[in-house]
């Protein structure tokens, strides 16, 4: 079946450092890719996604790039701020089967004034 | 605006109880989702329906049960409650004929099973 593997955290950065979350898939077909953001003590919004290989999602100064060679889609921002801190998930879906998603585990980033 | 909304926020329910978390969306979508997360597990799905009377078992299925009488509503029921089944529970929607392949999720149901 399908999977998502995600860097683990957490991650501790200060702020104005190079972000780098490592995501990678296992999908028969192809899946479309997502990045969601979860903030404390709220659900999760969509941050970025691509739907075919070498699109790239952008959002916020946060880019990836859906690599089918690779079967990746890491996430990247040049300058973290305080307020970047939060949970990030690496996701796939089937095409056609929007919202029905594989998600990984999650990766815990704090950026330190 | 639109939204998904989640009731209750906040559970605390002894072991054998029937549970019931709600979940309402008011986009019209016509696909709607349980997940649970669990430290370490990301995000798990429970059930999900792609459409009235529509529903189907996901990857953590066993001791949940879900109904869709309407496009709004998928409440998701926890039969005889267990301490396994503590956890944070997101309702999701999406609607591929928006030609959005994403979820929109609501803001979680914090389940306490004691």
């Amino acid at each position: 079946g399908d999977s998502v593997t995600q860097m683990e955290g957490p991650v501790t950065l200060s702020e104005e450092a190079f972000l780098t979350i490592n995501c990678t898939y296992t999908a028969t077909g192809y899946p479309s890719l997502f990045w969601y953001v979860q903030y404390p003590g709220e659900g999760l919004q969509l941050l970025l996604k691509a739907t075919k290989a070498d699109d790239k999602g952008s959002n916020k100064g946060f880019e990836a790039t859906y690599r089918k060679e690779t079967t990746s889609f890491h996430l990247e921002k040049g300058s973290v701020q305080v307020s970047d801190s939060a949970v990030y998930f690496c996701a796939l879906s089937d095409q056609g089967n929007a919202g029905k998603s594989t998600f990984g585990d999650g990766t815990t980033l704090t950026v330190k004034p | 605006d639109a939204e998904i909304t989640q009731s209750p926020r906040h559970k605390i329910t002894e072991t054998g109880r029937q549970v019931t978390l709600a979940c309402h969306q008011t986009w019209n979508h016509n696909n709607m989702f349980w997940y649970r997360q669990d430290l370490g597990h990301g995000l798990r799905l429970i059930h999900y329906s792609y459409g009235v009377q529509d529903t189907n078992k996901g990857e953590v299925s066993d001791g949940y049960s879900v109904s869709r009488s309407n496009t709004e509503d998928l409440p998701l029921t926890l039969e005889s409650a267990a301490s396994s089944q503590t956890s944070v529970y997101f309702c999701a929607s999406s609607d591929p004929k928006t030609g959005r392949a994403e979820a929109f999720f609501g803001q979680g149901t914090r389940l306490t099973v004691v």
